[in-house]
């Protein structure tokens, strides 16, 4: 079975600054791969996933992920984080063919001013 | 724009209680989904169903039951609501099968079991 682990419980970083957060997932073949951001007292919502093709995925609101299949990861980027960007944000791993995503258990992100 | 709707944002519930959580979806979506979502342990799958009257067990669906008798509506039902269910509940839907298809989320309900 998938698993996905997503190391970082807590990220802290100031406004303006780079940001990536890290996703490592177990599964034999390349999975599909999706990120989700949560805001505070809202539902999930799709930034960007990864299906075949270019390993870099451009997403909404300024984010982009690099799928590295040598290394299982598949790491969330932004070059420079607003302070609407503070969220909790979930890495998510499926086998091809599957109708269920399997999620990791979130990454919360502050950002200071 | 898909719309996933919650009937409630936050419920207050005795134990023993029976409780429905309801979830509309306005896209004509073939798949529906309930989730839990606990602080450290992300989400959890309950039960998916895939058509009208149709459904399967996630992850974790003891002392949890759902109902889906028309396609837009998808029902998650506690039998007798325990301490243990306080969590925060998601629906989402998908407009076919398969992972190839968004899952779009509903704001969530925010349990409490008293």
């Amino acid at each position: 079975a998938q698993s996905v682990t997503q190391p970082d419980i807590h990220i802290t970083v100031s406004e303006g600054a780079s940001l990536e957060l890290r996703c490592n997932y177990s599964y034999g073949a390349t999975p599909y791969l999706f990120w989700y951001v949560q805001s505070p007292g809202q539902g999930l919502q799709l930034l960007l996933k990864y299906f075949s093709g270019d390993t870099l995925v451009q997403g909404i609101k300024g984010f982009e992920a690099e799928f590295k299949r040598s290394q299982s990861s598949f790491n969330l980027r932004k070059p420079s984080v607003h302070w609407s960007d503070a969220a909790e944000y979930f890495c998510a791993v499926g086998p091809r063919g599957s109708y269920i995503p399997t999620f990791g258990r979130g990454t919360s992100l502050i950002v200071h001013p | 724009d898909v719309k996933v709707t919650q009937s409630s944002r936050y419920l207050v519930k005795r134990t023993g209680e029976k409780v429905f959580l309801e979830c509309v979806q306005d896209m004509d979506h073939e798949n529906m989904f309930w989730y839990r979502q606990d602080p450290g342990l992300g989400l959890r799958l309950i039960y998916f169903s895939y058509d009208v009257k149709m459904k399967e067990k996630g992850d974790i669906p003891e002392g949890y039951s759902v109902s889906r008798e028309k396609k837009e509506r998808f029902s998650l039902i506690l039998e007798s609501a325990s301490t243990n269910q306080t969590s925060m509940y998601l629906c989402a839907s998908t407009l076919r099968g398969g992972l190839a298809e968004t899952q779009y989320f509903g704001p969530g309900t925010r349990l409490l079991v008293l």
